[in-house]
């Protein structure tokens, strides 16, 4: 099955810094791959995705961008502020699934 | 903004015991998933429903879990004979497609098994 590895697993940056997350996945039959911010005490929610036809994709402060050839993946956050501080989760699913394989997630503490 | 809303936020049910999880959808989606997160640890598919039917599970969703669409506006998962081990968070989530559609999730019930 599918495996999705995360790193960091806690990231620590000043408040304007860019915050960089990157994962990789195994199976090369994964074509989407959204990311997830989740705050204490609430769900997941989806941020952003990207599929595998795309390279890269941006809305505002947040991009993504994907190499299927390496097979891995990455979040960049720039001018961070506080209120990003959350964890974030990767996900992959494949093509004809529903069932994303998330990574470990990554702790993102912004500091003001 | 829709928001997929779920109770109770907090169940605490003895070892062996039949819990019930409730989630309301967003109203106009089709497609109902449940997901699982031991504390600390990733995020888990258990299983997705569309058409009042199961579309796919994983490993984790046995003969001890199950799911149920009752009326037009509930998505339960029920857990029979309750282990220490079913202790987490569990998350439903609901999309308006199906495959490789966003997801949106609720904020979550927090299942202590004692």
């Amino acid at each position: 099955g599918e495996n999705v590895e995360q790193h960091p697993s806690t990231l620590s940056v000043q408040e304007g810094d860019s915050a960089v997350i990157k994962c990789t996945y195994s199976d090369s039959a994964s074509n989407y791959f959204p990311w997830y911010k989740q705050e204490l005490g609430k769900g997941p929610q989806l941020i952003i995705d990207i599929r595998s036809n795309v390279g890269e994709k941006k809305d505002q402060r947040i991009a993504v961008t994907l190499n299927k050839t390496a097979k891995h993946f990455s979040l960049h956050i720039t001018e961070t502020q506080p209120e990003d501080s959350a964890v974030y989760f990767c996900a992959a699913s494949r093509r004809g699934s529903y069932i994303p394989t998330f990574g470990r997630g990554t702790s993102l503490i912004v500091h003001p | 903004e829709p928001e997929v809303t779920q109770t109770p936020s907090h169940q605490v049910t003895q070892m062996g015991q039949e819990v019930i999880l409730r989630c309301v959808p967003i109203s106009n989606h089709l497609y109902f998933y449940w997901y699982r997160q031991i504390l600390g640890q990733k995020v888990e598919f258990l299983v997705s429903f569309y058409n009042n039917e199961i579309s796919e599970k994983s490993e984790i969703f046995d003969d001890q879990f199950s799911v149920e669409r009752p009326d037009g506006s509930n998505f339960t998962l029920k857990i029979r004979s309750t282990k220490l081990e079913d202790s987490a968070m569990y998350f439903c989530a609901s999309s308006g497609g199906g495959l490789e559609q966003p997801q949106h999730f609720g904020d979550g019930t927090r299942l202590s098994i004692l």
